[in-house]
């Protein structure tokens, strides 16, 4: 299994709070991706990197931001959580030489609730 | 972005093959057609991924329509493990050295696998 961990796994947290989601990888591959899943949407892409400090916006990004300052490391950060924000969120990490054959390897995902 | 069409549900008997229908009428060149699954309370786990050829892995096999408009995942021999949603992803290549690998899940096929 690749060696991926999301931090929490769980978290309840009030309106308007700010959230920070950790995703930490040792594989030392180069892309990393956060996605949200919900009931009848399936997976949706918020924000990827594919470097350090090199970042972009995925399909539903407002309200979400991301930093990346080691390889290792992807964090998603909600900066005023909002109910609309509850969901689970899947970290998934590839390498750069596997471009071709895409295989994503993803976290256990991240249970959050705002109440 | 090329979109792919999947059942919503299947059932299969445990130790029978099982045939996953994909359509991707509008496939480009340069798509690559991937699946994933995703057991209950997990992430997404690679299965399978190809071109234009039919693949086999340890996992399943893929085969692929000559005018590439459609697909089939085939689990040879289901087991009760095997229950999962199943997603058809298109990637496409060109796009994918510009922009990470974005892949778009859309619902899936959720497989029961009955004893």
């Amino acid at each position: 299994d690749a060696g991926i961990t999301q931090s929490p796994r769980h978290k309840v947290t009030e309106t308007g709070t700010p959230v920070t989601l950790r995703c930490h990888q040792t594989e030392n591959h180069r892309y990393m991706y956060w996605y949200r899943q919900d009931p009848g949407h399936g997976l949706r892409l918020i924000h990827y990197s594919y470097g350090v400090k090199d970042t972009d916006k995925g399909e539903v990004s407002d309200g979400y931001s991301v930093s990346r300052s080691k390889t290792e490391d992807f964090l998603l950060t909600l900066e005023s959580a909002t109910s609309s924000q509850t969901s689970v969120y899947f970290c998934a990490i590839s390498e750069s030489y596997r471009e071709n054959t895409g295989e994503l390897f993803f976290g256990e995902g991240s249970r959050l609730t705002v109440l | 972005d090329a979109k792919t069409t999947q059942p919503n549900s299947m059932e299969s008997n445990e130790e029978e093959p099982v045939h996953l229908p994909c359509n991707h009428s509008t496939i480009s060149g340069t798509d690559y057609i991937h699946w994933y699954r995703q057991l209950p309370s997990q992430g997404p786990e690679y299965v399978i991924h190809g071109l234009t050829s039919n693949v086999n892995n340890r996992m399943a096999s893929l085969a692929i329509a000559e005018d590439r408009k459609s697909s089939t995942l085939i689990l040879h021999r289901a087991t009760l493990r095997d229950a999962a949603v199943y997603y058809c992803i298109l990637r496409d290549v060109k796009r994918a050295n510009n922009y990470g690998q974005n892949f778009v899940f859309g619902p899936g096929t959720r497989l029961s696998v009955l004893p």
